[in-house]
């Protein structure tokens, strides 16, 4: 089945505490993001990557990084959790430009 | 001014009525748009997408789109219970790679 897999589905945690939500798909495409959704503010674009190994920052970047060293995968890494990324975040991938974003089950963070 | 606008809602319709919601964008020359569903707590999921300047029908479905204006429409004709979720609508401009803006959603209720 073609999907996109994050994991965890649930974190909590504490401030400052390094984590790293994974994205997973098994549909082969080249474009991956991670966006984050709070409410009144929809979806964010945080990081994007068109290949392996090229990355670029989207819209709120600020606190994340990201690595894509296999075309399936790529994870959000968060350094220095702090309060204000509590959020839902969801990982998407589309296999060109200008095409649909599938997008994963999501990964509700709670950082404390 | 907002890239992507949406009306909160929520929108309330009568089950077997026609559901519009509309999407208004900034950017002139954007190139594709998409219409996607999410039910509460859940990913976004794909319903429609649309290119060109028009209708495009599929099932239920309807997307307009009206460039010159700068709007979207999503029309959803016998509305069901099940159709009750946050609708997305999202615009890729002409710069920045997978850069999909999303509007804030418009929440639809289907009344029984």
């Amino acid at each position: 089945e073609a999907q996109v897999t994050q994991n965890p589905r649930y974190l909590i945690t504490v401030t400052g505490k390094k984590l790293t939500v994974t994205c997973s798909q098994n549909m082969n495409h080249e474009y991956m993001s991670w966006y984050r959704q709070d409410p009144g503010l929809g979806l964010r674009q945080i990081y994007y990557s068109m290949n392996v190994e090229v990355t670029d920052k989207g819209d709120v970047p600020e606190g994340y990084k990201v690595s894509r060293k296999e075309k399936r995968n790529f994870p959000l890494i968060l350094e220095s959790p702090s309060p204000n990324q509590t959020s839902l975040y969801f990982c998407a991938s589309s296999p060109k430009l200008n095409t649909e974003a599938f997008f994963g089950q999501g990964t509700r963070l709670t950082v404390v | 001014q907002k890239e992507v606008e949406q009306n909160s809602g929520p929108l309330s319709v009568p089950e077997g009525a026609i559901a519009s919601l509309n999407c208004t964008y900034s950017d002139r020359g954007s190139q594709s748009f998409f219409w996607y569903r999410q039910y509460s707590g859940k990913s976004p999921e794909l319903i429609m997408f649309i290119y060109s300047n028009g209708d495009k029908e599929d099932g239920r479905f309807t997307a307009q789109l009206n460039k010159a204006s700068q709007y979207v429409s999503l029309l959803i004709r016998d509305s069901q219970p099940s159709d009750s979720a946050t609708y997305l609508c999202a615009v890729k401009g002409r710069t920045g790679f997978q850069k999909l803006v999303f509007g804030t959603g418009t929440r639809l209720l289907v009344s029984p």
